[in-house]
């Protein structure tokens, strides 16, 4: 059982390119998220995704573009890269809904620098 | 807003030490807590969680306590073994129809032999 796929996992870009981040499940979950976490700092939420076809903002989505075509797949999509995009990303899971949060699936991140 | 805030880190500790890390929240309800924990190299695993106040979370020798009056969840464990060196992440969040999972900046912590 993979769980949570992200590909690549490293990655540099020069500003102004712009790439796709992979995001690959295979627990038939239902809901998935995207985070970043800077140096010293909490993971903050950039997209997530209830289901297949819908995708909702969160707290840092300037810059980023998600889509939910499948269940499995959730790219994040960066069009102009900017150094202030230099981060590791996260992509998680969960099975959802639940009354109470249950546990997320992280996979095991991608880091990209923006130089 | 809602945010949680962890002792700064790194943390050094030898082995067998006992081990504490400070996490308290500011909300605005009823949240969930929860503790995360980084590996090196991997993604992040929750290692224990507890849904209201006074519930005790526990798992792999680790405990957090749910304290509402002093808005804190601190986690602590007797005897720290060098497989413990990782990232540790507090988090909240609420329930059905509110998505977000609110993170702390994250404890590294090494033990070392």
């Amino acid at each position: 059982n993979a769980g949570v796929t992200q590909t690549p996992k490293f990655r540099i870009l020069k500003i102004g390119q712009s790439m796709t981040l992979q995001c690959a499940q295979d627990m038939n979950h239902n809901y998935m998220y995207w985070y970043r976490q800077d140096p010293g700092m909490g993971l903050k939420l950039i997209y997530y995704s209830v289901g297949a076809g819908i995708t909702d903002k969160g707290e840092v989505p300037n810059g980023y573009n998600v889509s939910r075509s499948t269940t499995e797949d959730f790219p994040l999509r960066l069009e102009l890269a900017a150094p202030s995009q230099t981060s590791v990303y996260f992509c998680a899971s969960r099975a959802g809904p639940q009354v109470v949060l249950e546990k997320l699936f992280f996979g095991s991140g991608t880091q990209l620098s923006v130089l | 807003g809602d945010s949680v805030t962890q002792m700064e880190g790194p943390v050094t500790l030898s082995e067998e030490a006992f081990l504490t890390i400070n996490c308290t929240y500011t909300a605005t309800g009823y949240p969930s807590l929860f503790w995360y924990v980084q590996y090196p190299g991997e993604g992040l695993q929750l290692l224990l969680k507890a849904t209201k106040a006074d519930d005790k979370g526990s798992n792999k020798g680790f405990e957090a306590t749910y304290r509402k009056e002093t808005t804190s969840f601190h986690l602590e464990k007797g005897s720290v073994q060098v497989s413990d060196s990782a990232v540790y992440f507090c988090a909240l969040s609420y329930g059905f129809g509110n998505e977000k999972l609110t993170f702390g900046t994250g404890t590294r912590l090494t033990i070392i032999p």
